[in-house]
């Protein structure tokens, strides 16, 4: 199975500022990698799919890169609605594996 | 509007069996591969399984294989899992998605006795 690291696990932040979240695959997967949001008691929301693909109706302020085993995930101008868990996932070969989640906090 | 609405969740005792369901609407449900995921309380999200748009070919986490089953009814729009020989470590809410780009809001699966 592929293996997903994100880090950090946790990051506290202001509003306003830009954070960058990373997911290394422990083999090359291309670009199928994609970027969720998730918040208490909410279902998942897609925000990025082939690694740098917008979905739609996500504002500009997220954005994606990387390709083979090393990804971003960047949030410009954070706002009090975008604190929340993020995860990657590959979707290059089954299972489907998720990154353990970055947990984004208020500072 | 694409919505996805879980049921089928509830309490039952290791060893135990449930049947999830997920009704879709405003979208080519046949069309359309759909996944499940769950996520365990304090923990990450986990992909379960999933199917393509005919049924054909289902595939799934190593961790369910032989006592979790996909299926569909595209007649009804409807997807399925059967959920066997239900463990402690299968108490999660489980999310029905749509290709991993849409989901629902899940049903909680507690297994306890």
């Amino acid at each position: 199975d592929i293996q997903m690291t994100q880090s950090p696990s946790s990051l506290s932040a202001s509003v306003g500022d830009r954070v960058t979240i990373t997911c290394r695959a422990s083999q090359g997967i291309a670009n199928y990698l994609s970027w969720f949001q998730q918040k208490p008691g909410k279902a998942p929301k897609a925000l990025i799919y082939g690694a740098s693909s917008l979905q739609s109706g996500v504002p500009s302020k997220f954005s994606g890169s990387g390709s083979g085993t090393d990804f971003t995930l960047t949030i410009s101008g954070l706002q009090p609605e975008d604190f929340a868990i993020y995860y990657c996932l590959q979707y290059d070969s089954y299972p489907r594996t998720f990154g353990q989640g970055t947990k984004v906090e208020i500072k | 509007e694409v919505q996805l609405v879980e049921s089928g969740g509830g309490l039952v005792q290791p060893g135990g069996s449930l049947r999830l369901s997920c009704a879709a609407s405003g979208f080519s449900f046949s069309d359309s591969w759909m996944d499940w995921v769950r996520r365990a309380p304090g923990k990450g999200l986990e992909w379960v399984a999933n199917i393509n748009p005919d049924g054909s070919e289902k595939y799934y986490v190593d961790s369910v294989k032989g006592r979790f089953t996909i299926s569909r009814d595209n007649a009804k729009n409807s997807l399925y899992l059967q959920v066997n020989s239900l463990r402690a470590e299968d108490t999660a809410v489980y999310f029905c998605s749509r290709s991993l780009n849409f989901w629902g809001q899940g049903t909680l699966v507690t297994v306890s006795s």
